[in-house]
């Protein structure tokens, strides 16, 4: 069965502080994509990871990429309140359940 | 980039009846896909969509429920058929265009 399972699937974090949040696939597509959605609206293209070892940046985001394990990671640095919505990561067109993220002052 | 527009983007129906989401994409695309989205819920790939080709759905999702036509390169639908309360859901669309993804504003629906 193809799946894409990410964890956790609730975080609450404070300000400053940082996380990572995963993604683990089972398809044998690589490319990987992740996405914010803010609560009523639409995804937001956060990051599009194309191959073995691709690392980027946004701000506070940073995501990576390792086909051999099937693993993306979305780091967290000094969380923001901005940055509280739900992040999902997306293999082969198929959705993970979504990180609730809660950033708290 | 590539462009879709999704309507309607919002309808409420009657329990029983059809509904019919179309998407307009401003380029040619291989690939359509659809998703459903429930409240609090991450999206769901329903099926898979080539043009010339009958759409590929996924486990739990039938053709009977959800019929998807694919007539060319920029345009699909998908119908939501015999509806009840449980398909209450957002619907989106989505492509491939190089290497992004995009996506149709989606089309709330909500059966009564």
């Amino acid at each position: 069965e193809l799946k894409v399972e990410q964890n956790p699937l609730f975080l609450s974090m404070q300000e400053g502080k940082n996380y990572t949040i995963y993604c683990n696939y089972s398809t044998t597509s690589d490319r990987l994509y992740w996405y914010r959605q803010d609560p009523g609206k639409s995804l937001e293209s956060l990051f599009v990871l194309l191959s073995n070892g691709a690392v980027k940046q946004e701000g506070r985001l940073m995501a990576s990429l390792d086909t051999k394990a099937r693993l993306s990671t979305l780091h967290i640095t000094a969380a923001v309140h901005d940055l509280s919505a739900t992040y999902f990561c997306v293999n082969d067109m198929r959705f993970g359940a979504g990180t609730r993220l809660t950033v708290k002052p | 980039s590539a462009v879709i527009s999704q309507k309607p983007s919002r309808d409420i129906c009657q329990r029983g009846t059809s509904l019919t989401i179309q998407c307009q994409v401003d380029s040619q695309v291989t690939m359509m896909f659809w998703y459903r989205q429930q409240p609090g819920q991450s999206l769901t790939l329903i099926a898979t969509a080539n043009q010339g080709s009958e759409a590929t759905y996924e486990s739990g999702f039938v053709i009977d429920k959800f019929p998807i036509s694919r007539p060319n390169l920029t345009f699909s639908t998908l119908t939501v058929s015999n509806m009840s309360p449980e398909d209450s859901s957002i619907y989106l669309c989505s492509s491939l265009w190089g290497t992004e993804a995009f996506f149709g504003q989606g089309t709330r629906l909500t059966v009564v």
